[in-house]
């Protein structure tokens, strides 16, 4: 157990939707970062965020963006969903920006 | 791209000692070199990282070579708990941000 969880755990969508997904952070972390991974891939980073302010991101259409608020949990939103955007979406906090990071298990979209 | 590159998959019997290799030639003097672990559907949990000394904690060892173009995670006793895919990740500075970029990782399975 990390201490990081995620909600929901699994959640299906249909094509243009929009859906948020929820990251709690471990206690005494105050960054949270957003993977996508894709079956049988590596998880590609989405974009990382700092004592509420994003402070990083991978290469994701601006349809995805996020939030953090000043208890350190986080929110990734993803507007016009797109049948590629079924995967595991994966939250990871760290005490600092640039120390180890802690997964949580994941939420499984599916878009349908 | 990832910065790192595996073994697809690698076979070791339970009890023996598991050794992962992992090459990134391009790695740079700042950057890290960070092993995770993911057992299948769950969320990748942190092992080890170093610079350039070796490593050691209760779960792996970590070897480095003094050149820094490749390292080596050590499970000293695996166990079937131990099947998961490995990943290596370099971890590559953005701006004043510390993304984590992975490969395909390493399938491990540990055979009774």
């Amino acid at each position: 157990e990390t201490g990081v969880t995620q909600s929901p755990t699994h959640l299906i969508k249909t094509r243009g939707q929009q859906v948020t997904l929820r990251c709690s952070s471990q206690s005494g972390h105050n960054t949270v970062s957003w993977y996508q991974q894709a079956l049988g891939q590596g998880p590609q980073f989405i974009f990382q965020y700092y004592r509420e302010e994003e402070n990083g991101r991978g290469n994701f259409p601006p349809r995805f963006s996020g939030l953090q608020f000043p208890n350190y949990s986080s929110e990734l939103n993803v507007n016009a969903l797109e049948l590629d955007d079924s995967a595991l979406y994966l939250c990871a906090s760290s005490l600092e920006a640039y120390t180890e990071a802690f997964f949580g298990q994941g939420t499984r979209l599916t878009v349908v | 791209d990832a910065k790192t590159t595996q073994p697809p998959s690698m076979d070791c019997a339970e009890g023996r000692a598991a050794n992962l290799p992992c090459n990134h030639s391009t790695i740079s003097g700042n950057e890290y070199v960070y092993w995770y672990r993911q057992i299948h559907s769950q969320g990748p949990q942190y092992i080890i990282h170093g610079l350039k000394n070796n490593e050691t904690n209760e779960m792996a060892s970590l070897i480095i070579t003094e050149d820094r173009k490749s390292s080596t995670l050590i499970l000293p006793h695996a166990t079937l708990r131990d099947t998961a895919v490995y990943y290596c990740i370099v971890r590559y500075p953005m701006d004043s941000n510390y993304q984590l970029i992975w490969g395909a990782g390493t399938k491990l399975i540990i055979k009774p």
